[in-house]
């Protein structure tokens, strides 16, 4: 079974841009999590996605925004890039949503620079 | 307001030296501890799902055991091919997301 892939792998952009992040969860899997993950923060959640919906969001600013298709891949996009959000960004996904108890299967990131 | 804490936040080991990693969590209702391994520039790695106090798994030269406040991640007579960052999260019964990460501990094992 093919595992969590995400893309592209790394990414440089600019102070004031905007980037679109995509993730492909494993075959059969419905929930989508997505992580920015700094040394001195660890993971911090930024939303979960399961059937098309947002169903949780975390503490970021509106500048990060995402969707889930039909067939469970998902995106996350970031307008008005600041220097701060140079991360990891991380997407995991599980066959049920996060109010059950699973095992999230986490992709090999996104490597974000914001020069 | 629930968290977890991970110590140390880095360790270094000689080959065959055997520690012990903490998490220690404060959540108001515990469903579940997750153990996942962190190598360099790839995603987290599922390692063990704990679900009660008393509770250990095992995995190689990994084993896992859970109290009512904490966790550890017990690494026997470790090789350098362990050297990873290990993670614990937690899932809690409170909280509109259910899953809380501690920041890590970075284990170097030396040859």
């Amino acid at each position: 079974k093919a595992g969590v892939t995400q893309t592209p792998r790394y990414l440089i952009k600019t102070r004031g841009q905007q980037v679109t992040l995509s993730c492909s969860p494993i075959s059969g899997h419905r929930s989508v999590s997505w992580y920015q993950q700094t040394p001195g923060q660890g993971l911090q959640f930024l939303f979960e996605y399961f059937s098309e919906t947002q169903r949780n969001k975390g503490n970021f600013p509106g500048r990060f925004s995402g969707r889930q298709f039909s067939n469970s891949r998902s995106e996350m996009n970031v307008s008005t890039l600041e220097l701060g959000d140079s991360a990891l960004y991380l997407c995991a996904s599980s066959p049920l949503s996060s109010g059950n108890l699973n095992e999230q299967f986490f992709g090999p990131g996104t490597r974000l620079t914001v020069l | 307001e629930d968290q977890v804490t991970q110590s140390p936040e880095a360790l270094r080991l000689q080959e065959g030296e055997s520690s012990s990693l903490n998490c220690s969590y404060t959540v108001s209702g515990l469903r579940g501890l997750f153990w996942y391994r962190q190598d360099p520039g790839k995603g987290p790695e599922f390692l063990f799902t704990l679900y009660s106090a008393g509770e250990e798994k095992e995995k190689e030269r990994l084993k896992a055991t859970l109290t009512k406040k904490e966790s550890f991640l017990h690494i026997t007579a470790p090789k350098p091919e362990d050297s990873a960052t290990y993670l614990c999260a937690v899932h809690r019964t409170s909280g509109t997301y259910k899953y809380i990460f501690g920041t890590g501990t970075r284990l170097k094992v030396l040859a």
